[in-house]
């Protein structure tokens, strides 16, 4: 199926790291996203990882890939109340190159 | 130029009305799409225009109607909408299909009433 799966909530302390995890659906997908999207606003890129890659870091930012287990996960060091925001995993299936297909976005609440 | 810009923002529309939503980039790319996301919902992919043809229709109903007049420009001409078509409508680029680069445009939010 095309389904690709997030846990729909994560609320953490500010200053705290957050992880966000993604199960997708092709453990032959080229290319994996991670979206950020603020309320009212659009979808911005955050970071994307190359399958032959099990780890990409970019500032605060970690992204790990485990594709045996089609595993995708968005580590957020010294979170911030501005990371508060839906944050959407993303593949480009080996079947269907065309298609980027969103997985169900997690809501993540940083308080203070 | 590393933006897609969409416009209009907002859109408020009747079931009677025509109305077009337009899409622009300058990054070259020949990969062109248009999503459609429902409040708290992950966007869904509606057409795929690559090298300024349709690729991908994905079984939407043709009161949507795509077209790519050069390689900047995507638009969505919209005709006789129902009110569950209210969503964000989102725009995005990449330099081909199937690899890096997808850029998202901030969307257009569309209200039909």
């Amino acid at each position: 199926g095309e389904d690709v799966e997030q846990s729909l909530f994560l609320s953490v302390r500010e200053g705290d790291s957050s992880v966000i995890n993604c199960t997708y659906t092709d453990s032959s997908s080229t290319y994996l996203y991670w979206y950020k999207q603020e309320p009212g606003a659009g979808l911005q890129l955050l970071t994307y990882i190359f399958s032959n890659m099990d780890m990409k870091q970019d500032q605060r930012l970690t992204v790990l890939l485990n594709k045996k287990d089609k595993h995708l996960s968005l580590r957020i060091a010294d979170t911030q109340t501005g990371d508060s925001a839906i944050y959407f995993c993303a593949e480009i299936p080996s079947y269907n190159t065309d298609k980027l297909i969103f997985g169900t976005g997690t809501r993540l609440q940083v308080f203070p | 130029d590393t933006e897609v810009t969409q416009t209009p923002k907002h859109l408020v529309m009747g079931m009677t009305n025509k109305k077009s939503l337009k899409c622009e980039q300058h990054m070259g790319h020949r990969a062109m799409y248009w999503y459609k996301q429902k409040a708290k919902k992950p966007p869904e992919l509606m057409f795929v225009y690559s090298y300024e043809k349709l690729s991908i229709n994905e079984s939407v109903p043709s009161r949507f109607s795509p077209e790519c007049p050069n390689s900047s420009l995507l638009n969505l001409h919209l005709h006789a909408l129902q009110p569950e078509d209210s969503a964000l409508y989102l725009c995005a680029s990449s330099p081909s299909t199937g690899g890096d680069g997808y850029t998202f445009g901030s969307g257009t939010r569309l209200t039909v009433v």
